[in-house]
């Protein structure tokens, strides 16, 4: 089975500092989504990555960046926390586009 | 107009009912549709996918796509409390091959 890990489950972090959110994926599959979950908005996407060092914007890109630079792992990075980005934080892979989500359990972000 | 909806819910059915659930999407060009389920605390997993227009089965679930009324609907035959989850409906709009996800809808299944 496809295994997506995320680095933690709950992180509380300071405003204006710098965060990141790790997943790795064990299935050699190319495609990974950073996705975050609030309550009443469902899943809103803030970018994927179809291939190593390649990224396209999600939906809500601003504040975020992400790295890709080994095929297996993918980094959400918040460059300057703020209160807005406590969320819950779903990373995903796939092994084509259009096809099956496999996600991480989660991480619960909360910034104070 | 949102590109995928969904009733939030809860819906409340008994044990050994059909569950209904719906979505309803934006963009009449959608080609791929997923249901996910998620349990309280937990992460999304995926129940179907439908491609084509007409009835999929698997199990107890029952997926069906109208594409000209732009609909796609899960049934739920004989509802299990373990069936209580929160039911993720995923569309790929606009020509995207990444899956808009509606809001999804609590589902209750009492004893």
């Amino acid at each position: 089975d496809v295994k997506v890990t995320q680095s933690s489950r709950y992180l509380v972090k300071r405003t204006g500092e710098k965060v990141f959110l790790e997943c790795v994926q064990d299935m050699d599959h190319e495609n990974m989504f950073w996705y975050r979950q609030d309550p009443g908005l469902g899943l809103r996407l803030i970018y994927f990555s179809y291939d190593v060092k390649m990224k396209e914007k999600g939906d809500i890109p601003e504040g975020y960046s992400v790295s890709r630079e080994k095929k297996e792992r993918f980094s959400l990075i918040l460059e300057s926390a703020s209160t807005n980005q406590t969320s819950m934080y779903l990373c995903a892979s796939s092994l084509f586009l259009n096809e099956k989500l496999f996600f991480g359990s989660g991480t619960q972000l909360s910034v104070l | 107009q949102k590109e995928v909806e969904q009733n939030s819910g809860p819906l409340s059915v008994p044990e050994g009912a059909i569950a209904s659930l719906n979505c309803t999407y934006s963009d009449r060009g959608s080609q791929s549709f997923f249901w996910y389920r998620q349990y309280s605390g937990k992460s999304p997993e995926l129940i179907m996918s439908i491609y084509s227009n007409g009835d999929k089965e698997d199990g107890r679930f029952t997926a069906q796509l109208n594409k000209a009324s732009q609909y796609v609907s899960l049934l739920i035959r004989d509802s299990q409390p373990s069936d209580s989850a929160t039911y993720l409906c995923a569309v790929n709009v606009g020509g995207s091959y990444i899956p808009t996800f509606g809001r999804g809808t609590s589902l209750i299944v009492h004893p």
